[in-house]
């Protein structure tokens, strides 16, 4: 079946970074675009950005650029987001999902990540 | 950036209900439009796409229906189980966005 296992939730300092992983499994990586989504607590979903893990395409939200990389190990069939220059305001929840045509149809679990000093 | 005004942000209803959520898009958006349930600590799950469509295995109490600016998403026969905060999305341009969100209660 298909799933997406992210990794382990993280604590960094601010002006830190962090790097998530989303490891795939269950179908073709290649095959379907990435998409990542993060959560403060109690708030609503806000995107991040997208990955075409065949052609290693990305494209990112404007409030990210510049500080936001997506990318991808095809041969562990993995996809990354890496943030950077982390401030309080980045605490979430961060989501990868995979999208069937233009819809997330599988999601991760989700990774908390804690920015705090 | 697309705007998306979701409403209302909770509602309470009895089990058996009736149930519909807006969300007016702040430019036409076609039926570029998704909707998701999301429980306390899980990830979104996807209900319905285009607007209109049921994702395979959804219960067909849970409708959308919508076009341009303005949709709806209904849920006939409200049951416990649908006790969770809905989003829609648009993804007729990027940054795809979502709306505020509806918390949904039971009385």
């Amino acid at each position: 079946q298909v799933q997406l296992v992210q990794s382990g939730a993280e604590v960094k300092k601010p002006g830190a970074s962090v790097k998530v992983s989303c490891k795939a499994s269950g179908y073709t990586f290649t095959t379907y675009d990435i998409h990542w989504v993060r959560q403060a607590s109690g708030q609503g979903l806000e995107w991040m950005g997208w990955m075409n893990p065949s052609s290693d395409k990305t494209g990112y939200a404007q409030k990210f650029q510049g500080r936001v990389t997506l990318t991808r190990n095809t041969s562990i069939s993995t996809a990354y987001m890496e943030l950077r220059s982390l401030r309080s305001e980045d605490t979430a929840v961060y989501y990868c999902a995979r999208l069937e045509g233009d819809s997330p149809d599988y999601w991760g679990q989700g990774t908390l990540v804690t920015v705090s000093s | 950036d697309i705007q998306m005004t979701q409403s209302p942000s909770s509602l309470s209803a009895s089990v058996g209900d009736r149930v519909t959520i807006t969300c007016q898009a702040s430019q036409d958006i076609n039926t570029y439009l998704n909707w998701y349930q999301q429980k306390p600590g899980k990830a979104p799950k996807l209900l319905i796409f285009d607007a209109a469509n049921l994702r395979t295995g959804v219960p067909s109490r849970f409708s959308g229906s919508g076009y341009g600016t303005d949709f709806t998403f209904t849920i006939s026969n409200l049951q416990p189980e649908d006790i969770a905060t809905y989003y829609c999305e648009q993804y007729d341009n990027l940054p795809r966005t979502f709306g505020q969100g509806t918390k949904l209660e039971i009385k």
